[in-house]
C-alpha cells in the first residue's frame, strides 16, 4: 500500500519558535509537495521538490522554507513561527510522470 | 491563470437520493484532472483521474466524467458514509504540481 507518513498529527508552538515538519514516503517517488489547507481557501501549495536538494516555490512560500536531503524525505521549515501559520499542513508525493498525488494524514499545527 | 471552482460549495442529501458536483477549470493544454475525498481531519484520499474529455471512471457510487471545461462527479444512491469533502484539482500548466478547487462538503443523512 501506498504511503506519506507525517511526523506529527497535531503540533501545538509558540510565536518565534522554529519549527519543523517531517513528510517520510515509501513509494520511491520524485516529487514532494507541501500544501496548507485553511477553512474557505482550500489547499495552497507551499513549496515542491522534483528531485534530491532541488525545490521551487508554490504559491505561498513565505516564512517557509523546505529540505530536502534523501529523496523519501522532505521537510518543511518554519523559520519563526507566528500565528498566522496555525493551519492544517499537508504532505503529498507524485510519480516522474505526476499522475495521481497521495497525501499524508496531515498536522494541524497551532502557533500560540 | 489556473484556476478550478467547485459547485456547490455544500449540498445535503438523503440516502439514496443521486446528485452531480461540478468541477470546472482553466488551465491551458489539460494534463489531468484529478478527483480526491477527504474526511474530518484527515488527508485526502485519492479517487480518479481524468485525462481526456468523454472519459469516465467509476468507483462503488462515485463516477467521474470529463468534458472540455468541467468534470462532474456523480453520486449514485449515496449513503450516509459517502459523507465527505470532494475536491477537485488539475495539473497546472508546467505540469509540476497540483491547483485544487475549494471542494465540496456532502452531507448524506438517513
Amino acid at each position: 500500500d501506498v504511503k506519506v507518513t507525517q511526523s506529527s498529527r497535531y503540533l501545538v508552538k509558540r510565536t518565534g519558535e522554529k519549527v519543523f515538519l517531517e513528510c517520510v514516503q515509501d513509494m520511491d517517488h520524485e516529487n514532494m509537495f507541501w500544501y496548507r489547507q485553511d477553512p474557505g481557501l482550500g489547499l495552497r501549495l507551499i513549496y515542491f521538490s522534483y528531485d534530491v536538494k532541488m525545490k521551487e516555490k508554490g504559491d505561498i512560500p513565505e516564512g517557509y522554507s523546505v529540505s530536502r536531503e534523501k529523496k523519501e524525505r522532505f521537510s518543511l521549515i518554519l523559520e519563526s513561527a507566528s500565528t498566522n501559520q496555525t493551519s492544517m499542513y499537508l504532505c503529498a508525493s507524485s510519480g516522474q510522470s505526476n499522475t495521481e498525488a497521495f497525501f499524508g494524514q496531515g498536522t494541524r499545527l497551532t502557533v500560540v | 491563470e489556473d484556476q478550478v471552482t467547485q459547485s456547490p460549495e455544500a449540498l445535503r442529501l438523503q440516502e439514496g437520493e443521486s446528485s452531480s458536483l461540478n468541477c470546472s477549470y482553466t488551465v491551458s493544454g489539460l494534463r489531468g484532472l484529478f478527483w480526491y475525498r477527504q474526511d474530518p481531519g484527515k488527508g485526502p484520499e485519492f479517487l480518479f483521474t481524468l485525462y481526456s474529455a468523454g472519459e469516465e471512471k467509476e468507483k462503488e457510487r462515485l463516477k467521474a466524467t470529463l468534458t472540455k471545461k468541467e468534470s462532474f462527479l456523480h453520486i449514485t444512491a449515496p449513503k450516509p458514509e459517502d459523507s465527505a469533502t470532494y475536491l477537485c484539482a488539475v495539473l497546472n500548466q508546467a505540469g509540476t504540481a497540483l491547483i485544487f478547487g475549494k471542494g465540496t462538503t456532502l452531507s448524506v443523512s438517513s
